[in-house]
Parts: structure tokens; sequence; C-alpha cells
């Protein structure tokens, strides 16, 4: 099993449509997750950090199911402005670095 | 902070010919990371930084991939001999810590072609 998976996608929905995206992982004993943006041709960039508990920040909601090991992303009242990559972040154990998905790719229509 | 820099922004080679990229990591982060994007693959870790020690480098590619530390504000990533398979966006990153509790900064990534 990959140590983190994505659907790639793409999703493409009306502006105002809510989208959710998930991501599995393989390593249980990972503590924290992130996911990340990237825009066409640009670097990744962090868009929320995904704690125990899940976190919401404005229309954006990130959550963890620790027992079935994915995290989720949910997108409300899309814009046109989220069309982008959407990429899952897990941490390695020990000394090992963040790990990244393949990404989901996220195109909003008019 | 200006973030996390990177040259060249492009770059154009011959196969066979030496590439060096380079980055300066953001002022007080003490990890430094080398990453290379390409469709097939993904978003792959090459090599990591602690204080200008490596400290992980099992995603170097091959004895073609070489990366240094020489001081706590600059970093090369040098492939040398560079072959077409190569071409990819490669992308410096820093951060306070490995598990990244904040998140990795990104440079603004270097893509090399090699024909």
């Amino acid at each position: 099993r990959k140590e983190v998976e994505q659907d790639p996608g793409p999703f493409n929905v009306p502006e105002g449509a809510t989208v959710a995206f998930n991501c599995t992982y393989s390593n249980s004993a990972s503590q924290s997750f992130f996911w990340y943006r990237q825009d066409c041709r640009k670097e990744p960039k962090l868009l929320m950090s995904v704690y125990s508990s899940g976190n919401e920040d404005g229309r954006f909601t990130a959550q963890l199911n620790r027992a079935s090991q994915y995290i989720s992303l949910l997108i409300r009242d899309s814009k046109l402005s989220d069309s982008a990559t959407y990429l899952c972040v897990v941490p390695g154990t020990g000394r090992r670095a963040l790990t990244f998905g393949s990404g989901t790719r996220l195109q909003v229509q008019p | 902070d200006a973030g996390v820099i990177q040259s060249p922004r492009h770059e154009v080679t011959e196969m066979g010919q030496e590439v060096t990229l380079r980055c300066k990591p953001i002022s007080g982060h003490d990890y430094l990371f080398w990453y290379r994007q390409t469709m097939m693959r993904g978003l792959e870790l090459l090599i990591y930084f602690n204080n200008n020690v490596p400290i992980d480098d099992s995603g170097m590619p091959e004895d073609r991939f070489s990366a240094k530390m020489p001081n706590a504000s600059f970093s090369t990533l040098k492939i040398q001999p560079s072959e077409p398979r190569d071409s990819a966006v490669y992308f410096c990153a820093s951060s306070r810590d490995v598990p990244g509790s904040y998140g990795y900064t990104f440079g603004s990534g270097t893509r090399l072609t090699v024909v």
C-alpha cells in the first residue's frame, strides 16, 4: 500500500458547489497531517493543518479518521479561485520527511 | 522574509551536461528539503538536511545526483551527467522541524529540461 493515496480527479464542479476529497494513508503512527494547494506551474503552499479533532477555516474543513486512516478536505461554496490541485500530506516516522500525495485536481466552472 | 529562493527558474540543457540548482532557505529554518515533481511520480523527496548535515538521502535517484549544504543559507543540487529523464520541476523547501509542525515553505522551483 502506498504511504498516501489520493483520487487524482479531476473534479469538475459548478461555482457554489460543495466538494470533498479523501486521502488514505498507511502509517498508523502518523500524528499530524496537512493539505497543500498547488496552482498550475506554481509551488505547493500550505492550506491547512489537520489535527486529531479536525479543523475548519472559513469555507474549508479538514477532518481526520484515524480508525480508517483517511483524512478529508471539504470545500463549501466553491469559487473559481479554488481551482487548483490539492495535495494530501502525511508525516513520516522518526526522521522521515513529509510525504506528499499525487494530488487531486479541482476545476470550478462558472 | 523573502521566502525560499531558488535559481535558476528555468534551465534547458543538453544530455550529458552538468546542471547545478541553487537554494537559499528561510533564515532560522534548520531543515532544508529537495523535492522533485513529475506528472508520473508526483512530488518525491530527494534529500533533506538538518543544520547543514544530510539526514535522509534515500530518495536520491543514483550517483549522478549530489547535494551539498556548505552553510545555513545555501544549498546546491547537482546532476552530472544529466539525462532526459531528469526533466522535472525541482523544489527546495525549508522548515523549523522535520515533521513540519508549521508546514514546509517551498521555493518557486526550477523547471529543468534536458534535451
